[in-house]
């Protein structure tokens, strides 16, 4: 069974850009989350959806939107880039909410 | 808000020699505990869920357990292979899944 697909794997930007983040579920996982994760802050909780809606929000400025697919495929896309975004960004899919959550290798984004 | 505290940081075993690790939660309505267990350029991978106080899983030589207030992951006679950061993460009423900052465990053989 395939696991979490996130792509790409890296990626390097620089600073005022705007980037575009993919993610596919495993097979038949209607629930999609994000996470941003850093060396000072840990995992950091960024949306979840489900069903194309979004269920959940972090702490995260409007720069950091999402959305979701029929197909349960995601997107992420951060607007005017700045330094402090560079990090490792995570997807994680469940059966629904509440369910284990299952993650990618993630997307490596670097802002120069 | 739900918080998470893991100890210790670091973590250093000797092949064989058994240890835990700690995970204290604050959480409003505890809805699961997960333990996730993170190699280096990798995602998490999922090791275990506990919902209630006084559950119990095993994996191999990894065993969760679960309080009101902490859960441990207790490893018995590690190998190299466990060397890992693990995350512990908790879902509460929020329904957002909040993480721990890790425990990074190496064992020397």
């Amino acid at each position: 069974k395939a696991g979490v697909t996130q792509t790409p794997r890296y990626l390097i930007k620089t600073r005022g850009q705007q980037v575009t983040l993919s993610c596919s579920p495993i097979s038949g996982h209607r629930s999609v989350s994000w996470y941003q994760q850093t060396p000072g802050q840990g995992l950091q909780f960024l949306f979840e959806y489900f069903s194309e809606t979004q269920r959940n929000k972090g702490n995260f400025p409007g720069r950091f939107s999402g959305r979701q697919f029929s197909n349960s495929r995601s997107e992420m896309n951060v607007s005017t880039l700045e330094l402090g975004d560079s990090a490792l960004y995570l997807c994680a899919s469940s059966l629904w909410e509440g369910q284990p959550q299952h993650f990618g290798d993630g997307t490596r984004l670097s802002i120069l | 808000e739900d918080q998470v505290t893991q100890s210790p940081e670091a973590l250093r075993l000797q092949e064989g020699e058994s240890s835990s690790l700690n995970c204290s939660y604050t959480v409003s309505g505890l809805r699961g505990l997960f333990w996730y267990r993170q190699d280096p350029g990798k995602g998490p991978e999922f090791l275990f869920t506990l919902y209630s106080a006084g559950e119990e899983k095993e994996k191999e030589r990894l065993k969760a357990t679960l309080t009101k207030k902490e859960s441990f992951l207790h490893i018995t006679a590690p190998k190299p292979e466990d060397s890992a950061t693990y995350l512990c993460a908790v879902l509460g009423g929020a329904e957002k899944l909040v993480f721990g900052k890790g425990t990074k465990l190496t064992v020397n053989p």
